[in-house]
């Protein structure tokens, strides 16, 4: 079984600069989590979906970033514009569908902003 | 609000010593609770996890049990291997909300 697969894996932008992230889960994982990881902390969730619909982005700072799953599949992040703070990694993990199913973890992109 | 703490590292064992990661939380309901190991290189994944008081998780030789009067879940091996070296994250999600809790991470090295 293919796992959560991130695009790209690396990204450098200067700040103010735009950079999307894409995010391909598991075939049949109804749930999509973004996470932010700055270094030397903890995933923080910074949207979840069901499917195509947002089920909990209380942490996601809607003035820079937004993030969508037009189709229930696969879904992108993007940050416009960015600033220095949003060097992280980020994160997208699926699960089939309710909270205490396992979340499977993609690879990660790492964003550095200058 | 909802929030795990976990003991700072960086822990280095040698092979075969027994190991103890803490992992205390801070929950306003009945959580359940996950270990999550990230190896070098690689993407987080879940190594175990207990959704109620008293349960015991277990996976590779690693165990967690769900203390509610210590609100712990310590997680513990009797014998590691260069092999378990990584990063490893304690977590909690509460049952009647959508937020997961992820601590700051402990990074254990083993030497041979």
């Amino acid at each position: 079984e293919a796992g959560v697969a991130q695009s790209p894996r690396y990204k450098i932008i200067e700040k103010r600069q735009s950079v999307a992230f894409w995010c391909n889960p598991i075939s049949g994982h109804a749930t999509l989590y973004w996470y932010q990881q700055i270094l030397g902390q903890g995933p923080k969730l910074l949207i979840q979906f069901q499917n195509n619909g947002v089920v909990d982005d209380s942490q996601l700072p809607k003035d820079r970033f937004s993030a969508e799953r037009l189709k229930g599949v696969d879904s992108t992040l993007k940050i416009q514009p960015a600033k220095l703070e949003d060097s992280a990694v980020y994160l997208c993990a699926s699960s089939l569908g309710t909270r205490t199913n396992e979340q499977f973890f993609g690879p990660g992109t790492r964003l550095t902003v200058l | 609000g909802d929030s795990v703490t976990q003991m700072e590292g960086p822990v280095t064992l040698s092979e075969e010593a027994f190991l103890t990661i803490n992992c205390t939380y801070t929950a306003t309901g009945y959580p359940s609770l996950f270990w999550y190991v990230q190896y070098p290189g690689e993407g987080l994944q879940l190594l175990l996890k207990a959704t109620k008081a008293d349960d015991k998780g277990s996976n590779k030789g690693f165990e967690a049990t769900y203390r509610k009067e210590t609100t712990s879940f310590h997680l513990e091996k009797g014998s590691v291997q260069v092999s378990d070296s990584a990063v490893y994250f304690c977590a909690l999600t509460e049952n009647t909300g959508n937020q997961f809790y992820f601590g700051t991470g402990t990074s254990l090295t083993v030497i041979p």
